[in-house]
């Protein structure tokens, strides 16, 4: 079965930086294209960036462009997030998520990454 | 870029009922819409993709519809189990940018 486990998250001060990573199994890792998505305390949902199965076209949006950078490792089955710059409102759970014809099917648990000094 | 705004922000429904949220894109999304449920600290489920179809496993009491750029989730005869806050989520705008609506949370009335 599809799983995917994220890590990473921790504390970190303002202007720091931080990895997650998302561990993929159950699936053909590298087929797919990847999502990872934030969720700020008591908030919404929100699209953070988006992977080509291949690696070689990636997605932002504008909250995060030019300070985050997903990558991934089709050789370990690994999706990762570098987390430069980091500001207060960066402060979320961080999901990973396997798309599925039109829709995200498959979500991690989740990371929380808390930015504060 | 394309915004998704849902209708009502929050929602009191009972046992029983029948509820509508809806979705307005800002611009065309073809049928690119997907809906989501989230319960307290658990991550997103998805219910509908491709605007009216179904996902596998989630009961037919779920539903999607599109008419233009306004899309549509209906929950027939509401279960305690659907009490939750629900989502959506185009997929389909170039440059591709995966937006979520701000969220519908349905409590019980």
């Amino acid at each position: 079965q599809v799983q995917l486990v994220e890590s990473g998250g921790g504390v970190v001060q303002p202007g720091g930086s931080l990895r997650l990573s998302c561990a993929a199994s159950g699936f053909t890792f590298s087929t797919y294209g990847m999502h990872w998505v934030r969720q700020a305390p008591g908030k919404g949902l929100e699209w953070v960036a988006f992977i080509r199965s291949d690696g070689n076209y990636k997605s932002y949006a504008d909250s995060v462009k030019g300070r985050l950078t997903v990558s991934r490792d089709n050789s370990k089955n690994t999706l990762y997030l570098q987390m430069n710059s980091l500001r207060a409102e960066d402060t979320a759970v961080y999901y990973c998520a396997k798309p599925h014809n039109g829709g995200n099917s498959h979500w991690g648990q989740g990371t929380l990454v808390t930015v504060s000094s | 870029a394309i915004q998704l705004t849902q209708s009502p922000s929050s929602l009191s429904a009972s046992v029983g009922d029948r509820v509508t949220i809806t979705c307005r894109a800002s611009q065309g999304i073809s049928s690119g819409l997907a809906w989501y449920q989230q319960k307290p600290g658990k991550a997103p489920k998805l219910l509908i993709y491709d605007a009216s179809s179904l996902e596998s496993g989630v009961p037919s009491r779920f539903s999607g519809s599109i008419s233009g750029t306004d899309f549509t989730l209906t929950i027939d005869s509401l279960q305690p189990e659907d009490f939750a806050t629900y989502y959506c989520q185009q997929f389909n705008s170039y440059p591709p940018l995966y937006t979520f609506g701000q969220g519908t949370k349905l409590e019980i009335k």
